[in-house]
């Protein structure tokens, strides 16, 4: 069955402290993996989608890697702003788009 | 321009009542989406419409009934409302095989059902 799994549930960051958040999947077939910002209230923003092993994006503070099993979402030098969920999800070979739990961010300065 | 809009934005409503909720996208995108987010913040799909057609089926009470009149919108309609359904109920669309399959999402449906 295809799974997402993202660790670690919630990561409290001082501003300027970079960290990881990490996105592993088991999805048949990959056509994409997506990375999105969800903020209190709102719905998930868009940032990333990666679509094989060793693709990299990068966007201000935020970069985004993909292995045969693995995601990260590596996050430098942070900012209170950066505070949100990071949810992570992942299209197979089916037509569905599993997504995981998240990962809560805390930055505080 | 707000390009996937939902209506309303809250919806507070008695156990047993009927409800809907719209979607609208103005992507010019071919598939949209209904999702699921419980209070664990765990979102999970409901339902997925590419050109009108349902393709995605997910298993939900058949007290839900999407409905998509053209490519551009997709409605949810909930028969006789019960306490479990409380949640934020998130429309979402994409090109079908374009995009990269990307999904952008609505602002979200927050429903209480008392």
């Amino acid at each position: 069955e295809d799974q997402v799994t993202q660790s670690p549930e919630a990561l409290r960051l001082q501003e300027g402290e970079s960290s990881s958040l990490n996105c592993s999947y088991t999805v048949s077939g990959l056509r994409g993996l997506f990375w999105y910002r969800q903020d209190p209230g709102k719905g998930p923003e868009f940032l990333f989608t990666l679509y094989s092993a060793g693709e990299e994006k990068e966007k201000e503070r935020l970069k985004a890697t993909l292995t045969k099993k693995e995601s990260f979402l590596h996050i430098t030098a942070p900012k209170p702003e950066d505070s949100a969920t990071y949810l992570c999800a992942a299209r197979g070979g089916g037509f569905k788009t599993i997504f995981g739990a998240g990962t809560r961010l805390f930055v505080k300065a | 321009d707000t390009a996937v809009s939902q209506t309303p934005k809250y919806l507070v409503t008695q156990m047993g009542n009927d409800k809907s909720i719209k979607c609208e996208q103005n992507l010019g995108h071919d598939t949209m989406y209904w999702y699921k987010q419980d209070s664990k913040k765990f979102l999970k799909i409901m339902f997925s419409y590419n050109n009108k057609e349902l393709i995605i089926n997910e298993t939900v009470p058949n007290r839900f009934s999407p409905k998509s009149p053209d490519k551009a919108h997709l409605n949810l309609h909930i028969n006789s409302l019960e306490l479990g359904d409380s949640a934020v109920y998130f429309c979402a669309s994409s090109n079908w095989g374009g995009d990269q399959e990307t999904q952008y999402f609505g602002p979200g449906t927050r429903l209480l059902v008392l």
